[in-house]
């Protein structure tokens, strides 16, 4: 079975300061790991995806993750904290073999808050 | 990325009653899934609706409930079943094409806020 964790269930950081959104994994063979973004009252946005090659990937809005397969994670990074980046973060997975479908498991959302 | 639509983009509903809400993409796609997100929780995948056979449901959800239709490779309904108020969710149709140009991304749409009295 595949499983996403996200330690923590809210961020707090000041407009202008790194912002950092843990996220750790469990998957059979080769993880696909997404991470999405939700605003107040809208859908899921895709953000990045890592699914092989180099262990940074950059996707939208100045968002990077970083891929470590020896502790499992893919944590999200921003060097520099918007306050439109308050919303809710999602890391999904799901195992690159054929066996697990493309059906994706999420974790349970971080809420990131950028004060001014 | 795909451009994905939903109707209705909210509702209240009677309990007992039924809802079916609709999907629409912009493209042709192979796979489409339905994800149900309750008030404060992550989303929980449902179904996998493939063309041409018929729905695959995750543990937990089942067909009398939950029927779904994938008429063509762009439209997919999900009908929420004689209502309870622990359906009140957002639901949210989502697709992938692997064989395409979005590779092994899901796309989401907008999502349906429904609420049961």
């Amino acid at each position: 079975a595949q499983s996403v964790a996200q330690p923590e269930d809210q961020v707090n950081v000041a407009e202008g300061n790194p912002l950092t959104v843990k996220c750790t994994y469990s998957v059979s063979g080769n993880p696909y790991l997404f991470w999405y973004v939700q605003y107040p009252n809208r859908g899921l946005q895709f953000l990045l995806k890592y699914i092989t090659g180099d262990n940074l990937v950059k996707g939208s809005y100045g968002f990077e993750a970083e891929f470590n397969k020896s502790q499992t994670s893919f944590h999200l990074k921003k060097p520099s904290a918007l306050v439109s980046d308050s919303a809710l973060y999602f890391c999904a997975v799901r195992g690159a073999n054929l066996a697990a479908g493309n059906k994706l498991t999420f974790g349970g959302g971080t809420r990131v808050l950028v004060k001014p | 990325s795909a451009v994905i639509s939903q109707k209705p983009s909210r509702d209240i509903c009677q309990r007992g009653t039924s809802l079916t809400i609709q999907c629409q993409v912009d493209s042709q796609v192979t796979m489409m899934f339905w994800y149900r997100q309750q008030p404060g929780q992550s989303l929980t995948l449902i179904a996998t609706a493939n063309q041409g056979s018929e729905a695959t449901y995750e543990s937990g959800f089942v067909i009398d409930k939950f029927p779904i239709s994938r008429p063509n490779l762009t439209f997919s309904t999900l009908t929420v079943s004689n209502m309870s108020p622990e359906d009140s969710s957002i639901y949210l149709c989502s697709v992938e094409d692997p064989a395409g140009v979005w590779g092994d991304t899901q796309y989401f749409g907008p999502g349906t806020r429904l609420t049961v009295l």
